[in-house]
């Protein structure tokens, strides 16, 4: 059974820093893209960055470019999010996902529960 | 980017009825790469639907989708108390990927 749980959230000031963990499990992590994707309190969902297998290769939305960055580390299963300068905005929960890849397309397929970042001074 | 407009906002009926959802993108979608999301409160997301019209693993054949270019629609043929949810449409043809503001469905 695919699971993934993510760890790392809680309160942090504007301009602060969090880094967000992600525990994989139930699948080979090494051979999936791997997401974030944050939900802001009330709101829809908002896709935040994605990161190749060996971590060779990274996309983020444009409102994060700069400010945080994924990276993996596959011999502990994990997924990672360095959040820096964060904002009153960055305010959301934030989702682990698996992607699925055919070849020519992404696909989230598997989410984990999330963890509640909070922005506020 | 592509931005995704779906409605109602909220659909409210009874169980047994018949659901129809729908997803508007501002340019076409490519290759119909279009999936949706069901997420019951407090819950995670789940992948419903992918390329329009593939269920995902385990999910029901009352749930169905359609559609083409710039609209797309996901039906529940019979709802079930358990569909309660919000439901988000999805494109992962272009970057960035997007998603709908969600469509919540009520069961009365």
């Amino acid at each position: 059974e695919v699971q993934l749980v993510e760890s790392g959230g809680g309160s942090v000031q504007p301009g602060g820093s969090l880094r967000l963990s992600c525990s994989a499990s139930g699948f080979t992590f090494s051979s999936y893209w791997m997401s974030w994707v944050r939900q802001a309190p009330g709101k829809g969902l908002e896709w935040v960055a994605n990161i190749k297998q060996d971590g060779s290769e990274k996309n983020y939305v444009d409102s994060v470019k700069g400010r945080f960055t994924i990276s993996r580390d596959n011999a502990k299963n994990s997924l990672y999010l360095q959040m820096n300068s964060l904002r009153a905005e960055d305010t959301a929960v934030y989702y682990c996902a698996r992607i699925y890849s055919s070849g020519y397309y992404h696909l989230l397929d598997y989410w984990g529960q999330g963890t509640l970042v909070t922005v506020s001074s | 980017e592509i931005v995704l407009t779906q409605s109602p906002g909220t659909l409210s009926l009874s169980p047994g009825e018949r659901a129809t959802l729908s997803c508007r993108a501002s340019q076409s979608v490519s290759s119909s790469f279009l999936a949706w999301h069901q997420q019951k409160p407090g819950q995670a997301p789940r992948l419903l639907m992918y390329g329009t019209t593939s269920r995902a693993t385990g999910i029901p054949d009352r749930f169905s989708g359609s559609g083409s270019g710039t609209d797309f629609t996901l039906t529940v043929s019979r709802l079930e108390p358990e569909d309660s949810a919000v439901y988000y449409c999805q494109q992962y043809g272009d970057s960035p990927w997007t998603f709908g503001q969600g469509t919540k469905v009520e069961i009365k």
